[in-house]
């Protein structure tokens, strides 16, 4: 059973930093695309950024790019986002979620986790 | 600034058949963009229903369809069940980037 589960969501001050983790099992990692995705509070989805399996391939939506860094650790079967220099509109809750074979033809971002709520506030 | 639009709420009836759309601000939504929907409960994770435009997942209820319909992608939802009653997004790839729409909010009534 494929599993995702996200943690080190909390609340934080404008302008500080967070680390999120994704831990994952039931398949094999290491040959997935993954994804993180936000949502803030009463508000739709939004799509923070990918990862391919070697990190060679990453990209970021405009809203995070040069604040975040998506990572990952094979041997740990384990996704990362770090999140800086935050702002109150990084509230939301982040999820993780796993997308398409890495060498495969299926553009799809289909299990995702419960998600972590980040809240930026003084 | 890509804006991805699907329609801000739909209403249907118990066994009717309605369909949400997802348009691109670039102009006409093509296998390119591989479309993909999702459904979200309150409190809930959005699970997937579509991907690569019309492909299911093996959770995905048959009378759920996706397609490209007039420069859009579409979902299409055959014979509503009262558990439809959820909020919809679609999703697109621009080459570098996914974007969401904003979400359909699908009440059954």
């Amino acid at each position: 059973e494929v599993q995702l589960v996200e943690s080190g969501g909390g609340l934080v001050q404008p302008g500080g930093s967070l680390r999120l983790s994704c831990a994952a099992s039931g398949f094999t990692f290491s040959t997935y695309w993954m994804h993180w995705v936000r949502q803030a509070p009463g508000k739709g989805l939004v799509w923070v950024s990918h990862v391919n399996n070697d990190e060679e391939r990453i990209t970021y939506a405009d809203s995070v790019k040069g604040r975040f860094t998506i990572s990952r650790d094979n041997a740990k079967n384990t996704l990362y986002l770090e999140m800086n220099s935050l702002r109150a509109e990084d509230t939301a809750v982040y999820y993780c979620a796993r997308g398409g074979r890495v060498t495969g033809t299926s553009w799809t971002i289909d299990y995702w986790g419960r998600g972590t709520l980040v809240t930026v506030s003084s | 600034q890509t804006v991805v639009t699907q329609e801000p709420s739909l209403t249907v009836s118990p066994g009717g058949t309605v369909t949400l759309t997802c348009a691109s601000s670039t102009g006409a939504v093509t296998s390119g963009f591989h479309p993909n929907w999702f459904q979200q409960k309150p409190g809930q994770a959005p699970r997937s229903l579509i991907y690569d435009t019309s492909n299911k997942q093996s959770w995905t209820p048959a009378r759920l369809s996706g397609s490209l319909l007039g420069g859009k992608a579409a979902l299409t939802l055959l014979g509503v069940q009262p558990e439809d009653e959820a909020e919809y997004y679609c999703l697109l790839w621009y080459g570098g980037v996914w974007v969401f729409g904003g979400g359909t909010k699908l009440t059954v009534l």
